[in-house]
């Protein structure tokens, strides 16, 4: 069965530094391993989607790499409104539903 | 471009009750996905319809079920609610189902059943 863990669930940083999330999963047949961020209340916001070993990808302070049984998103001097729950999900091929992970919850502090 | 819209935004229901939440793609969308979310079980996923037809289930009980229009609104419906039915249900769209096509989520409808 696939299955997606991410670590850690909760992560305290100070504006500045700089830390990575991990998520690990075992999925029958990769067709893409995607993040998103959610904040409080809402619906999950695209990030990164990640197809094979060695893809990166990044935005702004972010920065998702992938091999072929984890992903990391990098935070690179994280700022205040960078504080969110991260999700990891992947999709196996031939199947469009995604599994997610339990979500990293990330606080930046000024 | 309008993001995915879903209504309503909250409901309170008692149980044994049935509720119906509403989904509208992005312009140009035709898949369309249902996820609930809950603080225990995280995000799960409910179905997936394109081009009028449910193509993917998830691990649900038969209470749970939904459609899709021609112009690809969805709707899902919850028969008889339950307490454990609390949660945040969440739609999300893609241009189709091919591998590169990206899942955009709206912003939820958070259901309490009293």
């Amino acid at each position: 069965e696939d299955q997606v863990t991410q670590s850690p669930e909760a992560l305290r940083l100070q504006e500045g530094e700089s830390s990575s999330l991990n998520c690990s999963y075992t999925v029958s047949g990769l067709r893409g391993l995607f993040w998103y961020r959610q904040d409080p209340g809402k619906g999950p916001e695209f990030l990164f989607t990640l197809y094979s070993a060695g893809e990166e990808k990044e935005k702004e302070r972010l920065k998702a790499t992938l091999t072929k049984k984890e992903s990391f998103l990098h935070i690179t001097a994280p700022k205040p409104e960078d504080s969110a729950t991260y999700l990891c999900a992947v999709q196996a091929r031939g199947n469009n539903d995604m599994r997610f992970g339990a979500g990293t919850r990330l606080t930046v502090k000024p | 471009k309008a993001g995915v819209t879903q209504t309503p935004r909250y409901l309170i229901k008692t149980r044994g009750q049935q509720v119906t939440l509403s989904c509208s793609p992005i312009s140009g969308h035709r898949s369309v996905s249902w996820y609930q979310q809950t603080p225990g079980q995280g995000l799960q996923f409910l179905f997936e319809y394109f081009s009028e037809t449910q193509r993917n289930k998830g691990n649900f009980p038969g209470r749970f079920s939904g459609r899709q229009f021609s112009n690809s609104r969805s709707e899902m419906n919850v028969s008889t609610l339950e307490l454990g039915d609390s949660a945040l249900y969440l739609c999300a769209s893609s241009r189709d189902r091919a591998s590169t096509d990206t899942q955009y989520f709206g912003p939820g409808t958070r259901l309490t059943v009293l």
